[in-house]
């Protein structure tokens, strides 16, 4: 089984400021890692797919790098509507979900 | 546009058998592009995959769940269903019904999610 670790685990910003969440994959998933925000009481939406393409209607302000082990989700400019919990997920080998890192207001 | 919607008894017994349906509309379950996933959230904590089933019938289950998982699909009615065995208050969660892309990484589209509490 391949484990996804999400750092930090909680990230404290205020609006306008450069959010820089981590993935790290236990072993190589390729580019095959998506990201999601989810806001409470709602389902999960994607962001990004294959590592770093933008989903459909997603902000450029949001943008993913990375391969094999280590993945960025990166919010360039944070606004009041990104404060939220992300998650990363790979399906290089099944299915997997990190733990998920929080994006709160300073 | 796709929509997903769960439906099943929001309160099962432990021990007992949990059932969900998700049906889709807007599209078509038979596409060879996509699976169908069961994904679940316990109260405050993360994302965790059941499991997914292709149209053909070919499922892929969660190792740590495998032994007590179903997915099935009814083309027909464009629906696909979970079975959950012998459960326990631990499967107390959000369940989600979703569509994921087999060319790429990612879920596109999700349903609205169900709250299913395990108590006697």
């Amino acid at each position: 089984e391949i484990v996804l670790t999400q750092s930090p685990a909680t990230l404290s910003l205020s609006p306008g400021e450069r959010a820089t969440l981590s993935c790290r994959a236990s072993q190589s998933v390729s580019s095959y890692l998506a990201w999601y925000q989810q806001k409470p009481g709602q389902a999960p939406r994607l962001l990004i797919y294959d590592a770093s393409n933008r989903a459909t209607g997603i902000p450029a302000r949001f943008s993913g790098s990375g391969s094999g082990t280590d993945f960025t989700l990166t919010i360039s400019s944070l606004e009041p509507e990104d404060f939220a919990v992300y998650y990363c997920q790979q399906r290089s080998n099944l299915f997997t979900f990190g733990p998920g890192t929080k994006v709160d207001i300073k | 546009q796709v929509q997903l919607q769960e439906s099943g008894p929001g309160l099962v017994k432990p021990s007992q058998t949990l059932s969900l349906t998700c049906t889709v509309s807007g599209g078509s379950i038979s596409s060879g592009d996509y699976y169908w996933s069961w994904i679940r959230q316990p109260p405050g904590k993360g994302l965790e995959w059941i499991g997914y089933i292709y149209y053909s019938g070919s499922t892929y289950y969660n190792p740590s769940l495998k032994s007590r998982v179903t997915i099935s699909v009814d083309t027909s009615k464009n629906q696909f269903s979970l079975k959950l065995s012998s459960v326990t208050a631990a499967d107390t969660a959000v369940y989600y019904c979703a569509r994921d892309v087999t060319t790429s990484s990612d879920v596109d589209y999700w349903g609205q999610g169900t709250l299913v509490t395990v108590s006697s």
